[in-house]
């Protein structure tokens, strides 16, 4: 039972467009969610997080977006950086039994110079 | 360099054997959490621990177990290995292991059954 979806295993995007990588989840006891981002032979590194009670943040070039009614967030990447290519992993968690980061299965986001 | 630290970085061993991957966390972090990613998987929870304490439990088999001693650092113990169990394995830790804290990853330990 996935319950946090990336449903785009890559995507490929030229040097300085939008990088938009989409996550789609079905628990609605998530209330906080999570973005990391893995290079290769590294672990995951924290990006950004956004919680429930927000519907965007921001953090320099990176802003998440959260539809909590549609069950869904985005990371917007802009400008898009070589530097950007990694694999990006959605992340949610919530209260009571729910304690537990959930992760997604990850988009493979390559940036074109 | 995330601070925290996984041993061995590859592991070659064969079906039914037993290995431990051993795991310290960033120091002050009291939260050591387990995850197995498996090709085109995303990361399964394993399980965490707190200060000791084991505090939440994944889709962990019962040929695996895990510890975290007193001075923090957790070992995973996978026994009766099968093929289906190579897999890359990663240690995170927290400060206080609450469910919206980031997690810090070490580099991950990569596991081969043959």
């Amino acid at each position: 039972d996935q319950q946090v979806k990336q449903n785009s295993p890559s995507l490929s995007v030229q040097e300085g467009r939008i990088s938009i990588l989409n996550c789609d989840y079905t628990n609605s006891m998530f209330d906080y969610f999570l973005w990391y981002k893995k290079y290769p032979a590294e672990g995951p590194t924290f990006l950004i997080s956004i919680s429930s009670i927000k519907d965007k943040n921001e953090d320099g070039r990176f802003t998440v977006f959260l539809n909590k009614s549609a069950k869904h967030l985005s990371l917007h990447i802009v400008p898009s950086q070589p530097g950007d290519s990694a694999v990006y992993f959605c992340a949610a968690s919530g209260a009571g039994g729910y304690q537990k980061v959930t992760f997604g299965t990850g988009t493979k986001l390559q940036v074109i110079p | 360099d995330s601070g925290v630290t996984q041993t061995p970085k590859h592991l070659i061993t064969a079906t039914g054997q037993r290995v431990t991957l051993r795991c310290s966390p960033r120091s002050g972090d009291l939260s050591v959490y387990w995850y197995q990613q498996s090709l085109d998987q995303g990361l399964q929870f394993l399980i965490q621990y707190y200060n000791g304490e084991e505090r939440a439990k994944g889709n962990i088999l019962e040929r695996f177990s895990a510890q975290q001693f007193p001075d923090l650092h957790s070992e995973l113990n996978l026994s009766s290995l099968e093929l289906g169990d190579s897999a890359l394995y990663f240690c995170a830790s927290s400060v206080a292991g609450t469910p919206n804290e980031k997690l810090f990853f070490g580099s991950g330990t990569q596991l081969s059954v043959l």
